[in-house]
């Protein structure tokens, strides 16, 4: 099945700066990646998708960019906010299969400090 | 607001007890999704439904189960607990049960066995 990779696991950066989180998945066959932010005691919410047809996507501060020949894909935030620490998950699906299922990467920690 | 209805929020309960969670999803959404998180485990899928029907099954164990009724809401039974259950549970729904489609998550249920 897919296995997707997350890094880094913690990161902390100075409100204002930019912010740019990692994933790298197995199954070159994987067609959809969301990202989703989890806040203290509340659920994942997805924040924005790409598909692979697509390289680049961008939503005000928030953007996401598919490598697909590399099968990497990265969040990248920018002019960071207090309210934007959070973990953030990546996932990946492949488009057919049992185990088409989303696999989670393993989470960041993101701290921006004022 | 994703929508997505959990209850209970939080549940204390003793090794070897059962426990039902329960999962009411949005509006139109016909798929249900269960995900287990713990602190050193990511989130795991657990087992998906579509209108009434499982589609996928992930690392569920045994003594979990799951079911969803007409009404589509879910409901997700542990029995025999232990220790090692302790976790939060995510429910999360989608218009279809594609995969592709955009999974929106609840709040969660934290289950603490003693």
């Amino acid at each position: 099945g897919e296995n997707v990779e997350q890094h880094p696991s913690t990161l902390s950066v100075q409100e204002g700066d930019s912010a740019v989180i990692k994933c790298t998945y197995s199954d070159s066959a994987s067609n959809y990646f969301p990202w989703y932010k989890q806040e203290l005691g509340k659920g994942p919410q997805l924040i924005i998708d790409i598909r692979s047809n697509v390289g680049e996507k961008k939503d005000q501060r928030i953007a996401v960019t598919l490598n697909k020949t590399a099968k990497h894909f990265s969040l990248h935030i920018t002019e960071t906010q207090p309210e934007d620490s959070a973990v953030y998950f990546c996932a990946a699906i492949p488009p057919s299969g049992s185990a088409r299922q989303l696999t989670f990467g393993s989470g960041t920690q993101l701290t921006v400090l004022p | 607001d994703s929508g997505v209805t959990q209850t209970p929020k939080h549940l204390i309960t003793a090794t070897g007890q059962r426990v039902t969670l329960r999962c009411s999803p949005r509006s139109g959404d016909l798929s249900v999704y269960w995900y287990q998180q713990s602190l050193d485990q990511g989130l795991q899928f657990l087992i998906q439904y579509y209108n009434g029907e499982e589609r996928a099954k992930g690392n569920i164990l045994e003594r979990f189960s799951a079911q969803q009724f007409p009404d589509l809401h879910s409901e997700l039974n542990l029995s025999s607990l232990e220790l090692g259950d302790s976790a939060l549970y995510f429910c999360a729904s989608s218009e279809t049960g594609t995969g592709s489609s955009p999974l929106h998550f609840g709040n969660g249920t934290r289950l603490t066995v003693t």
